[in-house]
C-alpha cells in the first residue's frame, strides 16, 4: 500500500476566497499523479494529470503544481465559488495503470 | 456523449446474500478498473482488466469478491456471501489505453449497504 497524504481534511471558506490543498506521495517509482473533483452525487471527474516534475498546469481558476523528487503536489483554487464545493482528491501511480487515491479534501465555499 | 454507467445506483442486501454490481464503461475503452470506497477513506484499487482479462486482481480483499469482462465492454463485480465490512461505494472507472499517464473516467459508484 503506497501511503498518500492529503492536507487539509477539511477546509471552509468565503466565496472570493484563494485556496490551496496539498498532496504528499512517495518520491521513489514515480508514474503520475490525478487530481478528482468529486461532488455529492456525481462522478469523480479528472481535473489534471500530471506526469513531469515541476510540472504546472490550469484549468480556469484551478491550477496545480507537481514535485515528484520531494513528492508532493499542490493544488490551488483563485476566487473560491460556492460550485467549487467538493471533495478534491489526489490519486498517484507507480505502476502506469492502478491509482492509489488520498483520504481527499473536502471543501465548503460559503456566499 | 455517454459516460460510465454503473447499476444499481444503490443496493442494500442481507449479510450472506450474493451481490452483482455492472459497469458499463466508455465505448471503445480498452481499459476498466474498479475501485471501493470505505467511509473515510480515500477509494482503494481492486482490480484492473485490460480488454477481457484481468491485468491485475492484486486489490480484491478476499476470494469472495470476483470480476468478470468477457466481451471486453461491460464489467460485472461480484460479491458472494457479502458481510458487514463489504458496505462501501464501489466506483468503476475506464480509460482508452490503460496508462495512468492519461485520464480515467469515473462512475457515479454504487453505494452497497449489507445490513
Amino acid at each position: 500500500i503506497l501511503n498518500v497524504e492529503q492536507s487539509p481534511q477539511s477546509l471552509h471558506v468565503q466565496e472570493g476566497d484563494s485556496t490551496n490543498f496539498t498532496c504528499s506521495f512517495p518520491s521513489s517509482n514515480f508514474y503520475a499523479l490525478h487530481w478528482y473533483r468529486w461532488e455529492t452525487a456525481k462522478s469523480p471527474e479528472a481535473l489534471f494529470v500530471m506526469t513531469l516534475n515541476g510540472d504546472e498546469k490550469k484549468k480556469g481558476r484551478i491550477s496545480a503544481t507537481l514535485n515528484t523528487k520531494e513528492g508532493y503536489s499542490y493544488l490551488y483554487i483563485k476566487g473560491s465559488q460556492p460550485e467549487d464545493s467538493a471533495t478534491y482528491l489526489c490519486a498517484f501511480s507507480n505502476s502506469g495503470y492502478a491509482l492509489n487515491f488520498g483520504k481527499g479534501t473536502s471543501l465548503l465555499v460559503t456566499p | 456523449g455517454a459516460g460510465v454507467s454503473q447499476t444499481p445506483s444503490n443496493k442494500v442486501t442481507e449479510k450472506g446474500k450474493y451481490v452483482e454490481l455492472r459497469c458499463d464503461p466508455i465505448s471503445g475503452h480498452t481499459a476498466l478498473y474498479w475501485y471501493r470506497q470505505s467511509l473515510g477513506q480515500g477509494p482503494e484499487f481492486l482490480i484492473y482488466f485490460q480488454g477481457t482479462g484481468a491485468a491485475d486482481d492484486s486489490g480484491l480483499p478476499n476470494d469472495r469478491f470476483f470480476a468478470v469482462r468477457p466481451e471486453g465492454s461491460v464489467s460485472t463485480l461480484k460479491i458472494q456471501r457479502t458481510e458487514r465490512g463489504d458496505s462501501a461505494v464501489y466506483l468503476c472507472a475506464s480509460s482508452l489505453t490503460g496508462g495512468m499517464n492519461t485520464e480515467a473516467f469515473f462512475g457515479q459508484g454504487t453505494r452497497l449497504t449489507v445490513v
